[in-house]
């Protein structure tokens, strides 16, 4: 298995543009997670859905935010428009169940994004 | 609610010497534990985990942790660092149908 794949690794962009991140989780797994890390607040969940549904949106930090999965193999989480405090390193992470019980989340190797 | 914290966000240790990570939390209910490693430029990998049972549990590279209840804690630890071990660590508390709640992570140096 090629694991939780993102893209792109690197991502520099205008403020005010629109920003698409990208996410394959790994087949078979039920669950789909977006994090965002940052030095001043760590890891934050933003999103995760269930089944391709949105069960907890509550870490998304504004409306500029927004996150789909159109079908079990995909996922994207958009920022229109970017401001330079969305610069950050954006996690997508997959599993069987909520990763808080047996089931350890898998991670991908992240988008280092960089809003100018 | 659960949280988690975790004591020291940069620990420096010589190659050779034993590694303390300190990670306390706090559950209403029966937590499962886990301590995930992050190297540089990857995502979180899981090192160890506690669900029930054994209270020590051994995972990857050496590592290990005992789930310490009186003591709301979950320290992991490695008897010998080696300079691959240099990574940001984090700790982690769940339930059974919760989500993952993350700790700040702790960063690991070794020394030559």
């Amino acid at each position: 298995d090629a694991g939780v794949i993102q893209s792109p690794r690197h991502e520099v962009t205008e403020m005010g543009q629109e920003v698409t991140l990208r996410c394959k989780p790994i087949s078979g797994h039920d669950y789909l997670f977006w994090y965002r890390q940052t030095m001043m607040r760590g890891l934050e969940l933003l999103i995760y859905f269930n089944n391709n549904v949105p069960i907890d949106d509550s870490g998304m930090p504004e409306d500029r935010f927004s996150a789909k999965m159109p079908n079990a193999s995909f996922s994207t989480l958009k920022i229109q428009p970017s401001e330079p405090r969305d610069s950050a390193v954006y996690f997508c992470a997959s599993s069987y169940g909520t990763g808080g019980n047996n089931s350890p989340l898998h991670f991908g190797n992240g988008t280092r994004l960089t809003v100018t | 609610a659960q949280s988690v914290t975790q004591l020291g966000s940069h620990v420096s240790v010589s190659e050779g010497a034993l590694v303390l990570l300190r990670c306390n939390y706090s559950s209403s209910v029966p937590p499962y534990l886990f301590w995930y490693v992050q190297y540089p430029n990857q995502g979180l990998q899981l090192l160890l985990k506690y669900t029930t049972g054994a209270t020590l549990v051994k995972g990857i590279n050496g590592f290990e942790a005992e789930f310490k209840k009186s003591e709301t804690s979950f320290h992991l630890t490695k008897p010998s660092a080696h300079m691959s071990d240099a990574a940001e660590y984090f700790c982690a508390v769940g339930r059974q149908g919760g989500k993952l709640i993350f700790g700040q992570g702790t960063e690991l140096s070794v020394k030559p």
